[in-house]
């Protein structure tokens, strides 16, 4: 089945620098990469996706790419702020019906 | 802002105890789905189910498990005889479509005793 690597697993930055996440996966068939945040005890909220027909998308501070050939997908998020601060997952859908989610990275933005 | 709804949001049973965790998604979505995250790990898919049957199933939801649309508006989790090891947060998700974005509900911290 489809196998999610994340890095790093936590990620301290400074306010107002950028933050990157990188994720792989292993199943080509993959074609949809969500990324998810989740801040302590709450649910996790999807913040940006991507399909594999797009190289790059953008949503205000934060963006996703993916590189097909190299199966690895990353989230920026720049100008980081304290509220930025929570655990943010990546994920890929091997088929229809399902997401495999990587192991999360703990961001911690440093006031 | 529509929302899933879970309840309870806790529950603690006695190992070998049946536990039914409840979940309303959002009225318009088709979709729906059961992950379960164990404290400080990654989510972990459990079941999605359309059309009234279950259209994928992993590894973990083995015969203890069973999930049930009753009506036009639940969407339910069966443990039938819950072991410590399914201590964990249960989220329930819906989706309007295949691979549209998830609502996740807030989740039910399952405690087995």
């Amino acid at each position: 089945g489809e196998n999610v690597e994340q890095h790093p697993s936590t990620l301290s930055v400074q306010e107002g620098d950028s933050a990157v996440i990188k994720c792989t996966y292993s199943d080509s068939a993959s074609n949809y990469f969500p990324w998810y945040k989740q801040e302590l005890g709450k649910r996790p909220q999807l913040i940006i996706d991507i399909r594999s027909n797009v190289g790059e998308k953008k949503d205000q501070r934060i963006a996703v790419t993916l590189n097909k050939t190299a199966k690895h997908f990353s989230l920026h998020i720049t100008e980081t702020q304290p509220e930025d601060s929570a655990v943010y997952f990546c994920a890929g859908s091997p088929n229809d019906y399902k997401l495999s989610f990587g192991a999360g990275t703990t961001v911690t933005v440093r006031a | 802002e529509p929302e899933v709804t879970q309840t309870p949001s806790h529950q603690v049973t006695q190992m070998g105890q049946e536990v039914i965790l409840r979940c309303v998604p959002i009225s318009n979505h088709l979709y729906f789905y059961w992950y379960r995250q164990i404290l400080g790990q990654k989510v972990e898919f459990l079941v999605s189910f359309y059309n009234n049957e279950i259209s994928e199933k992993s590894e973990i939801f083995d015969d203890q498990f069973s999930v049930e649309r009753p009506d036009g508006s639940n969407f339910t989790l069966k443990i039938r005889s819950t072991k410590l090891e399914d201590s964990a947060m249960y989220f329930c998700a819906s989706s309007v479509g295949l691979k549209a974005g998830y609502t996740f509900g807030s989740g039910t911290r399952l405690t087995v005793v």
